[in-house]
């Protein structure tokens, strides 16, 4: 199993108040990723990093920030939840080769409630 | 943007029995690459596909990486039931530099009879 861990592993919180999500990888992979995943939407990437303190946006980035001080974690910040973010996110890393290729492999997920 | 439609949403087989799903797009990509997901679990990488027309297997599953590049199937051979779960096709294109874009397929669900 590719190195990667999440924490928390479930939480709840309310309307209106920060959260972080912390990813951990140990396989010291360049690129890492969160993603969220919801019924009838399948994975939908929010935020991209390809090195210390390089992130990009994704697809549904409105609402999350992302930090990379080390190349080991990567933070997803909801400055401020709302219920529409509730849902089940997950972090990817990989190894891009030089030809381009990509394969992600993916952390074991964080179920996130807000009421 | 691009887009990957996988079929069939879900299936119901009997132990035993082969399984085919696909995913197929407008767009081409670079690599395809297939998942299976466990409830409560992310998703696990079964297999990668890197060229037009590669044929890969992994024990009982057998995918395709289609001429067109727009396409892919991924084969189960003689089902079990520890092969439930929700597949995912991914599809991935590299356009220059750190410009890298993986999509994913919905899923299909599999559900495997004893």
């Amino acid at each position: 199993d590719a190195g990667i861990t999440q924490s928390p592993r479930h939480k709840v919180t309310e309307t209106g108040t920060p959260v972080t999500l912390r990813c951990h990888q140990t396989e010291n992979h360049r690129y890492m990723y969160w993603y969220r995943q919801d019924p009838g939407h399948g994975l939908r990437l929010i935020h991209y990093s390809y090195g210390v303190k390089d992130t990009d946006k994704g697809e549904v980035s409105d609402g999350y920030s992302v930090s990379r001080s080390k190349t080991e974690d990567f933070l997803l910040t909801l400055e401020s939840a709302t219920s529409s973010q509730t849902s089940v996110y997950f972090c990817a890393i990989s190894s891009r080769t030089s030809g381009g290729t990509d394969t992600q492999y993916f952390g074991p997920g964080t179920r996130l409630t807000v009421l | 943007g691009q887009q990957l439609n996988q079929s069939p949403q879900s299936m119901f087989i009997q132990e035993g029995e082969d399984v085919s799903m696909n995913c197929t797009s407008s767009s081409i990509f670079n690599t395809w690459l297939w998942y299976k997901q466990d409830p409560g679990e992310g998703p696990v990488l079964l297999i990668a596909l890197y060229k037009a027309g590669e044929l890969t297997s992994n024990g009982r599953l057998t995918a395709q990486f289609g001429i067109t590049r727009k396409d892919s199937f991924l084969n189960i051979s003689a089902s079990i039931p520890s092969d439930v779960g929700i597949y995912f096709c991914a599809g991935g294109f590299h356009s220059g530099g750190s410009n890298y874009k993986l999509t994913f397929g919905k899923g299909t669900l599999l559900t495997v009879n004893p």
